[in-house]
């Protein structure tokens, strides 16, 4: 079974400081991904990365950076908290870049709970 | 670019079935849907390619209609377990990641 773990399941942070975010996935998947979960609003992309050192902005990137120094490793930093981003965040990976077949898709971490005071 | 969902809920008794229906306004490749409960990680139901592939998961089916650029979700003879929020999550082949629709709560009772 593909496994995701997050750091974290809840995180309290204060304005300002510096937050990250650690993903790991077991299973030599090439890509990892960011999600950000509100209620009303469903997933939305942070960033992602398609290989080592590399990472693609999602939709909503701003505020946010990556880090993917190992393959099986994908960190979200947030550079200075701030309480709108205040939210669950989800990791995710999957096995390659493109989606051909039935089991090519994407998994996800259990989630981080983040609250900014 | 996100995808649109409806309903946006759904409320059933012990059952009944229901439809969930997922619509891009860009070309798809595939289209995966996942359920969530609340408080944990989404998982994943099932993936259509294009070509108009139906798939069957117990008494969950879905289909994908390539040039209508919609998928649909059934769930026939729902169960207290199928309550929770469904996801579509589309890819337009494009190598990028999927991107979710706003989501479906689904809430079943005995």
């Amino acid at each position: 079974d593909v496994k995701v773990t997050q750091s974290s399941r809840y995180l309290v942070k204060r304005t300002g400081e510096k937050v990250f975010l650690e993903c790991v996935q077991d299973m030599d998947h090439e890509n990892m991904f960011w999600y950000r979960q509100d209620p009303g609003l469903g997933l939305r992309l942070i960033y992602f990365s398609y290989d080592v050192k590399m990472k693609e902005k999602g939709d909503i990137p701003e505020g946010y950076s990556v880090s993917r120094e190992k393959k099986e490793r994908f960190s979200l930093i947030l550079e200075s908290a701030s309480t709108n981003q205040t939210s669950m965040y989800l990791c995710a990976s999957s096995l390659l870049r493109y989606f051909g077949s039935f089991e090519e898709t994407q998994y996800f971490g259990p989630g981080t709970r983040l609250l900014v005071l | 670019q996100q995808p649109v969902q409806s309903p946006q809920a759904v409320i059933l008794r012990e059952g009944e079935d229901a439809v969930i229906n997922c619509s891009s306004s860009k070309a798809l490749y595939s289209v995966h849907w996942y359920r969530q409960k609340h408080g944990e990680a989404p998982v994943f139901l099932m993936i259509l390619l294009k070509g108009g592939e139906q798939k069957g998961h117990e008494k969950i089916s879905a289909s994908f209609n390539e040039k209508k650029q919609q998928s649909s979700l059934y769930l026939t003879a729902s169960q207290l377990s199928y309550s929770g929020t469904y996801f579509c999550g589309t890819d337009n082949q494009a190598g990028t990641a999927l991107i979710f629709g706003k989501g479906t709560t689904l809430s079943v009772s005995s």
